[in-house]
């Protein structure tokens, strides 16, 4: 089946402090991602789409300038958390479609702790 | 806004049961309902995609259904096995590609 990765896995930061995690397709084109945070005990709730070579497109709530996501290829997405603080600490996943089907790949996930 | 529920929250049963989980949506222009599976600290893996043309899909002891019409959705696992312990999330996907999703039903099945 398609894979989608995520680096790194887990990171702690300081509070005040930037961190990039990046979402790679491993073997397929991925023109669409999509950037997901979970919270303990809470659903995955979609942060923004990020499509290659444009803007990403964000959900209501979600701040632009503070989750910076890049699409710069069909195989990687990258989602910088700026200016961290404890609050942004989460379970953030990744996903990429590989065709028209709607099938979905996650990646397996970044642990993010702000302290 | 879409709102995905899943009952229950919770499920614990002993090896071998066969069980349902339940998701409800209120989104009635679906493009599709997905069912995944999430370990504990981990990503998610795909389970079964049905899509809004479709009423059922299998995949060996699971199948998933749909009803559009009432806004629900039922994963059946058959003869659950420990190794079937986990979190199970359905998600109700809308055009481009967004998935809105439940909070989960964590099951455990006991050996």
């Amino acid at each position: 089946g398609a894979v989608v990765s995520q680096h790194p896995s887990r990171v702690i930061c300081k509070s005040g402090t930037s961190v990039k995690i990046e979402c790679r397709s491993l073997d397929f084109q991925a023109t669409t991602m999509f950037w997901y945070r979970q919270f303990p005990k809470k659903s995955l709730m979609l942060m923004a789409t990020s499509n290659e070579g444009s803007k990403a497109t964000y959900e209501q709530g979600v701040e632009k300038d503070k989750f910076l996501i890049n699409h710069a290829s069909l195989t990687l997405s990258t989602l910088t958390v700026t200016s961290a603080h404890p609050e942004d600490s989460s379970f953030y996943i990744c996903s990429a479609s590989r065709s028209t089907s709607g099938l979905l790949y996650f990646g397996p996930g970044t642990r993010l702790t702000v302290t | 806004k879409q709102e995905v529920t899943q009952i229950p929250a919770a499920l614990s049963v002993p090896e071998g049961e066969n069980l349902v989980l339940n998701c409800s949506f209120t989104d009635s222009a679906i493009y599709n309902l997905q069912w995944f599976r999430q370990d504990p600290g981990k990503g998610l893996t795909s389970l079964l995609l049905i899509q809004s043309s479709q009423r059922e899909q299998t995949s060996g002891r699971l199948n998933a259904s749909l009803d559009k019409s009432s806004g629900r959705s039922t994963l059946y696992i058959a003869a659950s096995q420990p190794g079937d312990s986990a979190t199970y999330l359905c998600a109700e996907g809308g055009s481009n590609y967004k998935l809105t999703f439940g909070k989960g039903t964590l099951l455990t099945v006991n050996p």
